[in-house]
């Protein structure tokens, strides 16, 4: 089975710290995901890389930026943390077959 | 207007029940996809169609592509089956996803 691992479950970060949310698939895959879920909005898609180097934005970029240097890691950046950012993370990666997804990381921003 | 409608929002149902879950699409799409959603958090995919129908276990998906309506049906429900279900559709040059809002599902015994 493909796994998608997210390094942290819990994060707290303060207030303009430079916050880094890692996501490791195990089955070279070429898409990844970022994905935020948040009560009354649902799932939306932060950016998306389908290579090593490249990326796209998707439908909500401002604030964060990613890196993907290697296939199987897509990192994503908070380049200066807000409370706005409070939220589920979600990383995905995607074959023809469909989607796996990593059991998210919940970041609380005070 | 969203381009993923799902309905009902929330949906409560006795053991045993057989229960539907409908999702409605306004754009063009390469498939749409059946994702349920625990406590906790963690997405497991369920189903990708692009066409017809597919079953697996009790759970049956299906797709009208030129209605843009899918259909997710649960068979003899039991309350492990309490989860958010969620439609999403794949789009786009990534084939990445747009989601619905989540059906709330809770069987009680």
């Amino acid at each position: 089975d493909v796994k998608v691992t997210q390094s942290s479950r819990y994060l707290v970060k303060r207030t303009g710290e430079k916050v880094f949310l890692e996501c490791v698939q195990d089955m070279d895959h070429e898409n990844m995901f970022w994905y935020r879920q948040d009560p009354g909005l649902g799932l939306r898609l932060i950016y998306f890389s389908y290579d090593v180097k490249m990326k796209e934005k998707g439908d909500i970029p401002e604030g964060y930026s990613v890196s993907r240097e290697k296939k199987e890691r897509f990192s994503l950046i908070l380049e200066s943390a807000s409370t706005n950012q409070t939220s589920m993370y979600l990383c995905a990666s995607r074959t023809g077959y469909g989607y796996t997804f990593g059991s998210g990381t919940r970041l609380t921003v005070v | 207007k969203n381009e993923v409608e799902q309905s009902p929002q929330n949906l409560t149902a006795q053991e045993g029940e057989f229960i539907t879950i409908n999702c409605s699409y306004s754009v063009g799409i390469s498939a749409l996809h059946w994702l349920q959603q625990h406590p906790g958090g963690g997405i497991v995919s369920l189903f990708m169609l692009s066409s017809g129908k597919k079953k697996h276990g009790r759970l049956i998906a299906t797709i009208n592509i030129q209605e843009k309506h899918s259909s997710l049906h649960i068979t003899a429900s039991h309350p492990r089956d309490s989860a958010v279900y969620i439609c999403a559709v794949s789009s786009g040059s990534a084939r990445q996803l747009t989601f619905g809002s989540g059906t709330q599902l809770t069987v009680l015994p």
